[in-house]
């Protein structure tokens, strides 16, 4: 079973449209995340939910919507996507606190046309 | 301005040979993770530390924190294909902070 997994693995749409990547942990850990890994390999925390709570919203802008229906949980919805926004977006978990190791899904490659 | 800087950004070398990766910033960390990840996948931890000075081995590798906490590095000895991939390093500053990586190629 994969621990942390996400879908869809690729996702190829146009511009303005909305799309959702949605996330999920067998883990049983209490914190999940977001990161966004740009075309120079740069990976950045988008956001962190521990326990359903937000913890860590970075300066991201608010087309980007995260959802936690239970801590196993973690969707990224994006509104009116922009050319900007491509990229591969990681979710990730881990046990407990920030800093701990973090458990990475395969990532979800998104592309706007 | 990244928080951290790795270097080299590429490495390419033949299967055998050594090389050390770095990890520097001005800033001082809790702890440091090392990360590799492969083409389609996400990054898979290597290992952590955590004191100043700390030393770490793993097979053929070798991962070192600066003393002061600002720094570290990873040694890969007599290097092999299977090596090759995307060598990140993070920092925990409250959360963790991700180099921009050095793409490792070993080349049989």
């Amino acid at each position: 079973d994969t621990a942390v997994s996400q879908t869809p693995k690729y996702l190829v749409t146009q511009m303005g449209n909305d799309k959702s990547i949605k996330c999920e942990q067998n883990l049983g850990h209490d914190t999940m995340y977001w990161y966004k890994q740009d075309s120079k390999k740069f990976l950045k925390i988008m956001f962190s939910y521990n326990n359903k709570e937000l913890i860590i919203n970075e300066t991201v802008p608010n087309r980007f919507s995260p959802k936690s229906p239970d801590k196993a949980h973690l969707n990224l919805h994006i509104n009116s996507l922009e050319l900007g926004d491509s990229a591969v977006y990681f979710c990730a978990s881990s046990k407990d606190r920030i800093g701990e190791k973090l458990f990475f899904g395969s990532g979800t490659q998104l592309s706007v046309l | 301005t990244q928080l951290l800087e790795q270097s080299p950004q590429f490495l390419s070398i033949q299967e055998g040979e050594n090389l050390t990766v770095y990890c520097n910033s001005s800033s001082v960390f809790s702890s440091l993770q090392w990360y590799r990840q492969e083409p389609g996948e996400g990054p898979v931890l290597l290992v952590t530390v955590v004191t100043g000075g700390e030393v770490k081995k793993l097979k053929r590798l070798t991962f070192q924190f600066g003393d002061a906490r600002k720094d570290s590095s990873l040694h890969i000895t007599a290097a092999q294909p299977g090596d090759t991939g995307l060598y990140l390093c993070a920092g925990e500053r409250g959360k963790l902070i991700f180099g921009q990586g050095t793409e490792l190629s070993v080349k049989p």
